[in-house]
């Protein structure tokens, strides 16, 4: 079957700092792959996606890159800012299917 | 986001009541989805829906039902509550595939407590 195998947070950050957040993938095919960002008391919004091999998906100063060799789709940003302390799931969907599967979420804390 | 409301928004109840939890979309899409989020669990899928009164078992499905009768409006019930049933419900919907991998969108979520 398909998985999202996401780091183990919380991560913790000062502000300015570089963030990486890891996101492995398994899938039968060739997946669009996904990140969402979740603020407290609120549900998951889009960050950013990429739908083929070596697309960069970016948004806000994230950006993640498909990577088909590695099955990866690595969170990262340059500069992080306190107001980016949330919870980032990454997620993948395969054409056809109508059930995504979400990795089970990474905590980032940043502090001023 | 894409104009989804989740109510109530929080809701105490007592085990062995009925709740019904309500999603109303206003973007027209085909696909929706109920999920429940709990610490360590990360987002469980409950029941989804690809169309009006098409609906089917998602991982988590014992103890709820739902129900679509229009394209705007999905219903997930929890016939008889239990304690094991406390957490944050979280509705979703996706536009139809024709128009490529699509990502979901998400309603702020249900806080339900069932004591």
């Amino acid at each position: 079957g398909n998985s999202v195998t996401q780091m183990e947070g919380p991560v913790t950050l000062s502000e300015e700092a570089f963030l990486t957040i890891n996101c492995t993938y398994t899938a039968t095919g060739y997946p669009s792959l996904f990140w969402y960002v979740q603020y407290p008391g609120e549900g998951l919004q889009l960050l950013l996606k990429a739908t083929k091999a070596d697309d960069k998906g970016s948004n806000k100063g994230f950006e993640a890159t498909y990577r088909k060799e590695t099955t990866s789709f690595h969170l990262e940003k340059g500069s992080v800012q306190v107001s980016d302390s949330a919870v980032y799931f990454c997620a993948l969907i395969l054409g056809g299917s109508y059930i995504p599967t979400f990795g089970r979420g990474t905590s980032l804390i940043v502090h001023p | 986001d894409a104009g989804i409301t989740q109510s109530p928004r929080h809701k105490v109840t007592e085990t062995g009541t009925p709740v019904t939890l309500r999603c109303h979309q206003t973007e027209n899409h085909r696909y929706m989805y109920w999920y429940r989020q709990d610490p360590g669990h990360g987002l469980r899928l409950i029941h989804y829906s690809y169309g009006v009164k098409d609906t089917d078992k998602g991982e988590v499905s014992d103890g709820y039902s739902v129900s679509r009768s229009k394209t705007e409006d999905f219903l997930l019930t929890l016939e008889s509550a239990t304690s094991s049933q406390t957490s944050v419900y979280f509705c979703a919907t996706r536009d139809r595939e024709e128009v490529g991998n699509q990502p979901q969108h998400f309603g702020d979520g249900t806080r339900l407590s069932i004591l």
